[in-house]
């Protein structure tokens, strides 16, 4: 089947270990990307090819995957990590997850 | 800082014709794959259409195939999407992207296109 299943909303109290989840059938060949989506901006990428993190996104932002299902782990979360996260990868072209709001309270 | 500008965005009612532009700067425009995504408000991104760095090589989404064609002129740093037989389900922020290590690298701030009679 197409498309990407994430959990529509994750809450963390800041500090703490939030995880996001992403799941598909193309992932356990395909490369997931992560996007960070503040309201009203554009989406930035924080993790590409599964789990190398761009320059100048913090160390506390990781991506790792197993199976059809990637994971995006933020450590030490911050209140400023509140956003919408989707992930991405190849599914008979490139397709997105429905999205997760991350809220941080 | 790389830049991606978008505009061309507007109202247009349904069968008609819009040509976006993105204009980039601050990078070798010429060795990047671009994109165009497009996202509906409090929804996810969609993938519509991406082109290689030549040019040479192009690919749509089914929902805009035969509808919508991307381009670019490397001379001018300067990506477009053509987008014709406009459909109300259109409607939606197109962001221009470059393509690289397997994802959308950098993104532009986005432009409204609205098909509404």
């Amino acid at each position: 089947s197409h498309g990407l299943t994430q959990p529509p909303s994750v809450s963390v109290s800041p500090g703490q270990t939030a995880s996001i989840t992403c799941s598909g059938d193309t992932l356990g060949h395909k490369y997931a990307s992560w996007y960070q989506q503040r309201p009203g901006q554009s989406p930035v990428v924080v993790i590409y090819q599964d789990n190398q993190r761009p320059s100048g996104i913090p160390e506390r932002f990781s991506g790792s995957k197993s199976g059809n299902t990637a994971t995006l782990t933020i450590s030490g979360t911050q209140t400023l990590d509140e956003a919408d996260y989707y992930c991405q990868t190849w599914d008979s072209g490139w397709v997105f997850g429905g999205g997760t709001k991350l809220t941080v309270l | 800082e790389v830049q991606l500008l978008e505009s061309g965005g507007g109202l247009v009612q349904p069968g008609g014709s819009l040509r976006l532009s993105c204009a980039a700067s601050r990078f070798t425009f010429s060795v990047y794959a671009m994109s165009w995504v497009r996202q509906v408000p409090g929804k996810g991104p969609e993938w519509v259409s991406s082109l290689s760095s030549s040019g040479g090589s192009t690919y749509y989404a089914d929902p805009v195939k035969g509808r919508f064609t991307i381009s670019r002129d490397n001379s001018k740093n300067t990506v477009y999407l053509q987008m014709n037989s406009l459909r109300v389900e259109d409607t939606a922020v197109y962001y221009c992207a470059t393509w690289a290590n397997d994802a959308f690298d950098v993104w532009g701030q986005g432009t409204l296109v609205t098909v509404s009679s």
